[in-house]
């Protein structure tokens, strides 16, 4: 059983094309983590939620607590933008959840 | 600059043998936390520590071992008993007590067995 859940797996997208990555999540949490990881490896934290939304440049995340669901929007999408992007929960225990990742390519 | 720094970024180990990665922060973060993640997987808890001088296992934590002696370091300890070690590590910490920080995430090792 997965706590957390994501999709899609895999996205290929033009460049320019607004993006979309879900996450649903079943445990009680304190706060929502939206990483991007590089392919060499290392993660960086993008967001964290515990309730409405917020933006960043181009990328907007939000959350609706109730339903135990967010999204990572990217608009206007650009090669760099090329990554894995994973959603991570933390629990009241504050211990973290991950989901398995969304493998991004932005195509020129 | 603060951050995560771990080491060796790729390190290579022949069976039976024990190897330690590194992990050091000097963000004064008390948590500490070892994940693997594996191909098609999401990060997996090996051992947290939310203190000097105390860690806890996660859930994965068969064959591995760590110490928290100083609030800055949290190495982890790959033994010769855990069968499938070739992974991709990765090391984080997050300041506890504060609801409004983030977790922060060294670059990560990669370990493979020859």
């Amino acid at each position: 059983k997965n706590e957390v859940e994501q999709s899609p797996q895999n996205l290929t997208a033009q460049e320019g094309e607004f993006i979309t990555i879900n996450c649903s999540y079943s445990v009680g949490i304190s706060a929502l983590h939206w990483l991007q990881q590089h392919p060499g490896g290392g993660i960086v934290s993008l967001f964290m939620l515990s309730s409405g939304k917020k933006k960043h440049g181009r990328l907007i995340a939000t959350i609706n607590i109730q339903e135990k669901h967010s999204s990572l929007h990217i608009t206007a999408s650009h090669p760099r933008d090329s990554a894995v992007y994973i959603c991570a929960v933390r629990d009241t225990g504050n211990q973290f959840y991950f989901g398995t990742g969304t493998s991004l390519t932005v195509i020129p | 600059d603060g951050g995560i720094t771990q080491s060796p970024k790729y390190l290579f180990r022949k069976e039976g043998q024990n190897v330690t990665l590194s992990c050091e922060q000097n963000l004064n973060h008390d948590a500490m936390y070892w994940y693997r993640q594996d191909p098609g997987q999401g990060l997996r808890l090996i051992y947290y520590s939310q203190i000097v001088n105390d860690f806890q296992k996660g859930d994965i934590a068969e064959g591995y071992s760590v110490s928290r002696e100083k609030k800055e370091s949290f190495p982890l300890t790959v033994t010769s008993a855990q069968k499938n070690p070739t992974a991709f590590y990765l090391c984080a910490s997050r300041r506890q007590g504060f609801s409004g920080n983030t977790i922060y995430f060294g670059e990560g090792s990669w370990l493979t067995v020859v």
